[in-house]
């Protein structure tokens, strides 16, 4: 099973300001690697999925890089939406498909 | 537009049984891959089962294999989850989502909540 690890656990940000968050694999998935977004009490949305390509409506400030085992989830000028929890997950090798622990994205 | 309506949570004491339901709609159903995910209270996200399109095949978490069974009826457009021999540890909103061919998730219903409790 590949085990999804993600940093940090919580990341204060001002509005305005840049947000990076990192996810790792035990092991290569490629590019097999999704982001997705969860506010308080409602279901995940995908934001990104082949680890760097936007799901239909999501703002360009959302990006997402990597391959292999390191990626990035940056967003460029957070607004207040988007303080939420993200998650990646990974559906190169499967089953089971799995998530990293989430990071909590919060107002400094 | 597309649309993924859970049913069939509640309260079940340990040992007993549930189905959970998944109404989909604004899409041809019958041409997706169908999940199962659940999320613990305060706790992240748990790939549970998933369904090919055609039903011809079915994989499942470790933590429910042999105790869950997933399925569907394309001609209702409706996922199912059975899930039997119910443990505290199940206790988790449970979200269908729509699979894309390349394995992620792009479309999830709003949840139903189970509670496993005696």
């Amino acid at each position: 099973e590949i085990v999804m690890t993600q940093s940090p656990a919580t990341l204060s940000v001002s509005p305005g300001e840049r947000a990076t968050l990192s996810c790792r694999a035990s092991q290569s998935v490629s590019s097999n690697l999704a982001w997705y977004q969860q506010k308080p009490g409602q279901a995940p949305r995908l934001l990104i999925y082949a680890a760097s390509t936007r799901a239909t409506g999501i703002p360009a400030r959302f990006s997402g890089s990597g391959s292999g085992t390191e990626f990035t989830l940056t967003i460029s000028s957070l607004q207040s939406e988007d303080f939420a929890v993200y998650y990646c997950q990974q559906y190169n090798n499967w089953p089971p498909w799995t998530f990293g622990q989430g990071t909590k994205v919060e107002i400094k | 537009q597309v649309q993924l309506v859970e049913s069939g949570g509640g309260v079940v004491q340990p040992g007993r049984s549930l189905r959970l339901s998944c109404v989909v709609s604004g899409f041809t159903f019958s041409t997706y891959g169908m999940h199962w995910v659940r999320q613990a209270p305060g706790k992240g996200l748990e790939w549970v089962a998933v369904i090919w399109y055609d039903g011809s095949n079915e994989y499942y978490a470790d933590s429910v294999k042999g105790r869950f069974t997933i399925s569907r009826d394309n001609s209702k457009n409706t996922l199912y989850l059975q899930m039997n021999s119910l443990r505290a540890e199940d206790t988790a909103v449970y979200y269908c989502a729509r699979g894309r061919a390349s394995g992620c998730m792009d479309v999830w219903g709003k949840g139903t909540t189970v509670t496993v409790s005696s």
